[in-house]
């Protein structure tokens, strides 16, 4: 067990609509990374949060967006939703945007039908 | 741009030894790293290297020559619950932060 939480495990849901996936950090960690695994492809860097502000930004679609709250939680709000959206999406946590061993959270599975 | 390779697949026997290679290019290099991922699980920190040469871990070794832009992970005494997908990542301190590239992962099978 990482300490990164995730819920929820599973979402399934139709084409065009919009789902909120939620991370929580470790404890005393600030930095909150999102990443998107699909079958064909490996983990996919999305965007990274440090202390409440956007950090770093990777291959996030403009429907995709993120947050992460005074609490330090995240949530990775998803839009406009495509088959092709169907994936694992993580949550990652380190202490600081310079430290590189994030931690994983188990996941949640997107099904878009 | 970052460019990670690693083989797609690899089968070794219970109790031996396998490598796992990773070639990479990156602009801004600070650090490889190898994680472990069951299907359907999340990745678990295996290993991170910055500076050249041999890190050892109990049964897991990392390698690492920065000049030549390589990786390798050992696994030794190979055991049927290391089957799972070992993922190469590079670090690159580009635009202040710290973002991880991840290679598409080797799975690794072990059979008796």
């Amino acid at each position: 067990d990482s300490g990164v939480t995730q819920t929820p495990k599973h979402l399934i849901t139709a084409t065009g609509q919009r789902v909120t996936l939620r991370c929580s950090p470790r404890s005393g960690d600030l930095s909150v990374y999102w990443y998107q695994q699909s079958l064909d492809q490996g983990l996919q860097f999305l965007i990274q949060y440090y202390n409440g502000e956007e950090r770093a930004k990777g291959n996030i679609l403009e429907r995709f967006s993120a947050q992460q709250f005074p609490d330090l939680h995240s949530e990775l709000n998803l839009s406009s939703l495509e088959l092709g959206d169907s994936a694992l999406y993580f949550c990652a946590s380190s202490p600081t945007p310079s430290v590189n061993e994030q931690f994983f959270g188990p996941g949640t599975r997107l099904t878009v039908l | 741009g970052q460019n990670i390779d690693q083989p797609t697949e690899m089968t070794a026997t219970e109790g031996a030894i396998v490598q796992i290679n990773c070639t990479y290019q990156t602009s801004g290099f600070n650090g490889l790293f190898w994680y472990q991922q069951h299907a359907g699980e999340a990745p678990t920190f295996l290993s991170y290297n910055v500076l050249d040469g041999l890190e050892e871990k109990g049964r897991f070794s990392s390698f690492l020559s920065r000049s030549k832009g390589y990786s390798y992970l050992l696994l030794k005494e190979l055991q049927m619950k290391d089957s799972a997908s070992y993922l190469c990542a590079v670090s690159d301190s580009g635009a202040g932060s710290y973002q991880l590239t991840f290679g598409k992962g080797t799975k690794l099978s072990v059979i008796p």
